[in-house]
């Protein structure tokens, strides 16, 4: 199983632009949710999805976007890139909100906004 | 809102010395508690979880945890370490029922094995 995929691993942008973080699951997993994560702060909680069609905001969701149209993808946008976007971006999937286990993470994708 | 301190940024033990990590945690309820390793270029895999019953619970990779409400922590040790632990942890909490997904990381420990 490929588990959690993200796309790209690597990505260098000019203040201003736009991208598309991709996400993706093959294991039907209803819960979908992306963290940034930042030296000495851990990782933080931008948007999640409790399933399609639901999204909801996390802790820093300003700056982003995203969408759930099917279960398997849960993509997030950045409108207008800024330098504070810089950072290391994990998707995370688990079963349910009514499964407290364990969290499902992606490999990361390494965002640079010059 | 629940949080979580690390309190130790990094950490350098011996190959085949027993490890702490320290975590502490701010909840109001009984929380939903979890350690994460992440290896480098890696995302995160969980070692152990803690949801209600047995204050000592057993994880992957040989590591246990420890529950004590009292002192709101929630310290992970091993043992006897190998090179192979070396990676950066990160301790969790979970609030309410289902809602592993709502989880608060603390800012994590760098562990680095000496040989």
């Amino acid at each position: 199983n490929a588990g959690v995929t993200q796309t790209p691993k690597f990505q260098v942008l000019k203040t201003g632009q736009s991208m598309t973080l991709q996400c993706a699951q093959d294991m039907n997993h209803e819960y979908m949710s992306w963290y940034r994560q930042d030296p000495g702060m851990g990782l933080r909680l931008i948007h999640y999805s409790v399933g399609a069609g639901i999204t909801d905001q996390g802790e820093v969701p300003n700056g982003y976007n995203v969408s759930r149209s099917t279960t398997e993808d849960f993509p997030l946008r950045l409108l207008s890139a800024a330098p504070s976007q810089t950072s290391v971006y994990f998707c995370a999937s688990s079963l349910g909100r009514k499964y407290t286990g364990e969290l499902f993470f992606g490999e990361g994708s390494r965002l640079t906004v010059l | 809102a629940q949080s979580v301190t690390q309190p130790d940024i990094h950490i350098t033990v011996s190959e085949g010395a027993s490890l702490e990590l320290r975590c502490n945690y701010s909840y109001g309820a009984t929380p939903y508690l979890f350690w994460y390793v992440q290896s480098p270029g890696q995302g995160l895999q969980l070692l152990l979880k803690y949801f209600s019953g047995d204050t000592l619970v057993q994880g992957i990779k040989g590591f246990e945890a420890e529950f004590k409400r009292s002192q709101s922590s929630f310290n992970l040790r091993k043992p006897s370490v190998h090179w192979s632990d070396a990676a950066e942890y990160f301790c969790a909490v979970g609030a309410g029922s289902g809602s592993a997904r709502q989880l608060t990381f603390g800012s994590g420990t760098q562990l680095t094995v000496l040989p």
